[in-house]
C-alpha cells in the first residue's frame, strides 16, 4: 500500500520568504513522487516529478524538492514567495506499476505581501 | 496539444437524477483516469482506463458510477441516482504508454457538480 502525508493544511509565509512545504510517504516499494499545484476552480497543473536519478529535481516556477529516501520524504522549496505562488499544493505517490496515483490532503500557500 | 478537457465544467442537479461527463484526453495519450476531489481533500483515484480496456477500478465506485472509453479516446463517466454525497469535483487525466512506468499524469479543469 501506498500513502502520502503532508505536514501544514495551511502555510503563511512572506513575499519574499523562503517556501518549505513537507511531504512524507509511505511506499514498500521504490516510488514516484509528484508535486502538482492548483489554483481555485481550476485542475492539477504538474510542478516537479521524481522517477529514477537524481534526487534533487527542479520544477516550474522556481520549485523544488528533494527525494530522500533515508527519510521518506519529498519536500517542496523555493527561494523566494511570490504571490502569484499561493494556491494548494498536493503531493502524490505512485509505486509498484500501479497507474493510480496516491494524493495528500494538501497544502494551502498563503503569501503575505 | 490542447490539454485535457472535460465537459460540463460545472453540473447542478437534483437528488435522484442521472449525470454523464465527457473527458477528451490529450490526443495520443492511451491511458485515462478518473479521480474525485471533495471540498478540502486530494484527488481520490476512481477508475483508469488503456484504451478502451478498463483496468482499474477503486472501491469509491460503487454500483451507481460507470464509465466507458468505448473507441480508446474520449470516456464518459455517469452517475445513477444521484445522492448529495456525490458533490464533489470530477478530474479527469491522461498519460502516455510511451512514458514506461513514469506515470506522468495531466489533469483536465474538472467538472463540479452539485446535487441539491
Amino acid at each position: 500500500a501506498q500513502s502520502v502525508t503532508q505536514l501544514g493544511s495551511h502555510v503563511s509565509v512572506s513575499e519574499g520568504a523562503l517556501v518549505l512545504l513537507r511531504c512524507n510517504y509511505s511506499s514498500s516499494v521504490p516510488p514516484y513522487l509528484f508535486w502538482y499545484v492548483q489554483y481555485p476552480n481550476q485542475g492539477l497543473q504538474l510542478l516537479l516529478k521524481y522517477t529514477t536519478g537524481a534526487t534533487l529535481v527542479k520544477g516550474i516556477n522556481g520549485f523544488e524538492a528533494e527525494f530522500k529516501k533515508s527519510e521518506t520524504s519529498f519536500h517542496l522549496t523555493k527561494p523566494s514567495a511570490h504571490m502569484s505562488d499561493a494556491a494548494e499544493y498536493f503531493c502524490a505517490v505512485s509505486a509498484g506499476g500501479r497507474r493510480a496515483l496516491t494524493f495528500g490532503s494538501g497544502t494551502r500557500l498563503q503569501v503575505q505581501p | 496539444d490542447t490539454g485535457v478537457s472535460q465537459d460540463p465544467r460545472h453540473k447542478i442537479t437534483k437528488r435522484g437524477q442521472n449525470v454523464t461527463f465527457r473527458c477528451d484526453p490529450i490526443s495520443e495519450h492511451n491511458r485515462l483516469y478518473w479521480y474525485r476531489q471533495t471540498l478540502g481533500q486530494g484527488p481520490e483515484f476512481l477508475t483508469y482506463f488503456q484504451n478502451e480496456a478498463q483496468l482499474e477500478k477503486s472501491r469509491l465506485l460503487s454500483d451507481r458510477f460507470s464509465a466507458e472509453r468505448p473507441k480508446g479516446s474520449f470516456s464518459t463517466l455517469e452517475i445513477q441516482r444521484t445522492e448529495q454525497g456525490d458533490s464533489a469535483m470530477y478530474l479527469c487525466a491522461s498519460s502516455s504508454a510511451g512514458q514506461g512506468r513514469k506515470n506522468i499524469q495531466y489533469f483536465g479543469a474538472g467538472t463540479r457538480l452539485s446535487v441539491l
